[in-house]
């Protein structure tokens, strides 16, 4: 099983949609979490940090629940720039990043 | 800041032959990483270093693969000798304190590794 799992996808929705990714991860000594968004043929950049309190930034709502040891991404009224995909990712207290392998969104018109 | 920089931007070359990756991480950056991603295993992470010393590099496939860096501002990844099943992209990134914080890491653009 891996560390860090995440649903492959490939999403394709209309825009305007609402979407939500899920993802889950193995260590229960996991300290922080993130959502990183990487375009076709670039690197990963940060989109957002999860919070255990859940935080939103603009469209974007992250949510973490540290009991069932999972972690969501919700998108509200997806434009079509939000095509790309989407990373989940989780720290250890060593400082050690697992990836998830992502999740693949296409926003169509 | 120019952010991290990678050279080669890519790089095709011979089975058996010696590749090596460089990286230059943001300024003031504390924490280097170097991860590999392939369509089959995602984004992998080979190896991070803190303060110039290598912390964690059980990531690092087998003896063929090294990682050095001599000084806050340089990183390199060498292969020796390169097999095709290293064909991918290699990523090197920089953060400013690590995992134990909620601290961005920087990703460079990535070196595309094709070896034939």
């Amino acid at each position: 099983r891996k560390e860090v799992e995440q649903d492959p996808g490939p999403f394709n929705v209309p825009e305007g949609a609402t979407v939500a990714f899920n993802c889950t991860y193995s260590n229960s000594a996991s300290q922080s979490f993130f959502w990183y968004r990487q375009d076709c043929r670039k690197e990963p950049k940060l989109l957002m940090s999860v919070y255990s309190s859940g935080n939103e930034d603009g469209r974007f709502t992250a949510q973490l629940n540290r009991a069932s040891q999972y972690i969501s991404l919700l998108i509200r009224d997806s434009k079509l720039s939000d095509s790309a995909t989407y990373l989940c990712v989780v720290n250890t207290n060593a400082g050690k990043s697992t990836f998830g392998d992502g999740t693949t969104l296409t926003v169509k018109p | 800041d120019a952010g991290v920089i990678q050279s080669p931007r890519h790089e095709v070359t011979e089975m058996g032959q010696e590749v090596t990756l460089r990286c230059k991480p943001i300024s003031g950056h504390d924490y280097l990483f170097w991860y590999r991603q392939t369509m089959m295993r995602g984004l992998e992470l080979l190896i991070y270093f803190n303060n110039n010393v290598p912390i964690d590099d059980s990531g690092m496939p087998e003896d063929r693969f090294s990682a050095k860096m001599p000084n806050a501002s340089f990183s390199t990844l060498k292969i020796q000798p390169s097999e095709p099943r290293d064909s991918a992209v290699y990523f090197c990134a920089s953060s400013f304190g690590g995992g134990l914080s909620y601290n961005e890491q920087f990703f460079g653009p990535g070196t595309r590794l094709t070896v034939l």
